[in-house]
């Protein structure tokens, strides 16, 4: 059975500071795609980034980074000079390649408060 | 503008009284779901859907029904509501399985 387990349940930083969240996914398909989404305070989805399990280059994206390791089953997520617009559930997801429900199944996610 | 548009956005309900949420996606997706959130559980998927007419159990289907009359909607339907649905629901579409689903903004549901 797949799970992902995000094992910070609230991080706090003052701004500016780098924080990462942590990611570790099971699963017994070797095909797999793994996402991290952002919940802000107004409820909402948003999706930061996909990667499948044969891609293990590391990717930036602004501020945003992320760091897939298959060794270790991790998909870990930094934010370099966090910034209070920062503050928000971060959730970690993954999705088989072979089921047919194309489900994706969450961690319980990581509430993330970013202080002036 | 690409999107997933469910409504409504909040709904108090009493016990028994039958709704619908609306979905609608404007992307052509063929794959479409919904989840409910809720403290200490995260996301758990309800229902979903590979195309028309084809729809399935998620990992949390009771006391819910769907139905993919269009490729674009995608109605949840509570025929019976209890205070135990009482959540955080989100519809989702995708284009793919390695893309991801766009959710929408989330429907607040309160059953008293």
């Amino acid at each position: 059975a797949q799970k992902v387990t995000q094992a910070q349940t609230e991080i706090s930083v003052v701004e500016k500071e780098d924080v990462t969240l942590d990611c570790v996914y099971e699963t017994r398909d070797t095909t797999y795609y793994l996402f991290w989404y952002k919940q802000p305070p107004s409820g909402e989805l948003v999706f930061l980034i996909r990667r499948n399990s044969f891609d293990e280059q590391n990717e930036i994206s602004g501020r945003y980074s992320w760091n897939f390791q298959k060794s270790t089953s991790s998909f870990n997520f930094t934010i370099t000079a966090s910034q209070v617009v920062d503050s928000a559930v971060y959730f970690c997801a993954l999705s088989d390649f072979g089921g047919s429900n194309y489900k994706l199944t969450f961690g319980k996610g990581t509430l993330l408060t970013v202080n002036p | 503008e690409a999107q997933v548009t469910q409504n409504p956005r909040y709904l108090i309900t009493v016990t028994g009284k039958k709704l619908t949420v609306t979905c609608s996606q404007n992307m052509n997706h063929e794959y479409m779901s919904w989840y409910r959130q809720d403290p200490g559980l995260g996301l758990r998927q309800i229902y979903y859907s590979m195309n028309v007419e084809v729809t399935d159990k998620g990992d949390v289907p009771e006391g819910y029904k769907v139905s993919r009359k269009e490729k674009r909607n995608f109605p949840l339907i509570l025929e019976s509501p209890s205070p135990n649905q009482t959540s955080l629901y989100f519809c989702a579409s995708s284009f793919d399985q390695g893309y991801g689903y766009t959710f929408g903004s989330g429907t607040r549901l309160t059953v008293v």
